[in-house]
């Protein structure tokens, strides 16, 4: 199985909202990762986890904020969106180290309203 | 850090022809480079990786190379079809740093035409 479970598909959310994407892969990799992707552009990383724990935060402001339950699960809690924040979500995990395969979920198609 | 260019941004080819999309990256302690596909709406999948201690590999239709010295790398598809048209990523990171994450060229649109 080298599945990665984004949910939910679509989220339509208002400024004021609060809501969470969800992530679960279960080929035992160690590294999961959010992308954010605009339109026509290349996934851009925000978080990544290694053994739960956060090693990178690419400069992300706090309106989203990452959570790993434990080492299948990835959550990112969305607060106080701007409409500029609307994007393809994706996460993704791998074994852990750089030189290996990393697998993408189908994203979270983010609208800002 | 590392910056990957990827050329050319679109590519349009008659069914059957070669497709050739080529990267160059920046740091070289970069040591993994994968290839990803990307049709529309969905994400990224990963169609091949090479790592620097090989020049070359090749699965099927799909083939990668790599060149050390001048950082920079290749996809080569061969006999292309109608649904090898997507968007083409290639990618590079650094197996030293742990927690690493890839670093995207901005991607190339290819469209094989029937």
């Amino acid at each position: 199985d080298t599945e990665v479970t984004q949910t939910p598909k679509h989220l339509v959310m208002g400024m004021t909202n609060k809501k969470s994407l969800k992530c679960e892969q279960h080929m035992g990799h160690r590294a999961m990762y959010w992308y954010k992707q605009k339109a026509k552009k290349p996934p851009e990383l925000m978080f990544v986890y290694s053994y739960e724990k956060l090693s990178i935060n690419e400069s992300v402001p706090s309106r989203f904020s990452p959570e790993c339950p434990n080492s299948s699960l990835l959550n990112l809690h969305l607060h106080a969106l701007q409409p500029e924040d609307s994007a393809l979500y994706l996460c993704a995990s791998s074994q852990g180290g750089g030189d290996t395969e990393a697998f993408f979920g189908q994203g979270t198609r983010l609208t800002v309203v | 850090g590392e910056n990957v260019e990827q050329h050319p941004s679109t590519l349009s080819v008659q069914e059957g022809d070669s497709a050739v999309i080529k990267c160059t990256y920046s740091d070289s302690a970069s040591n993994y480079f994968p290839w990803y596909k990307q049709e529309l709406g969905k994400g990224p999948q990963l169609i091949i990786d090479i790592r620097s201690n090989v020049g070359e590999k090749k699965d099927q239709r799909i083939a990668v190379t790599l060149n050390k010295t001048a950082k920079h790398f290749s996809l080569h598809i061969t006999e292309t079809q109608p649904e090898d048209s997507a968007v083409y990523f290639c990618a590079a990171s650094n197996p030293e740093q742990a927690g690493t994450a890839l670093i995207f060229g901005k991607g190339t649109t290819l469209s094989v035409s029937s």
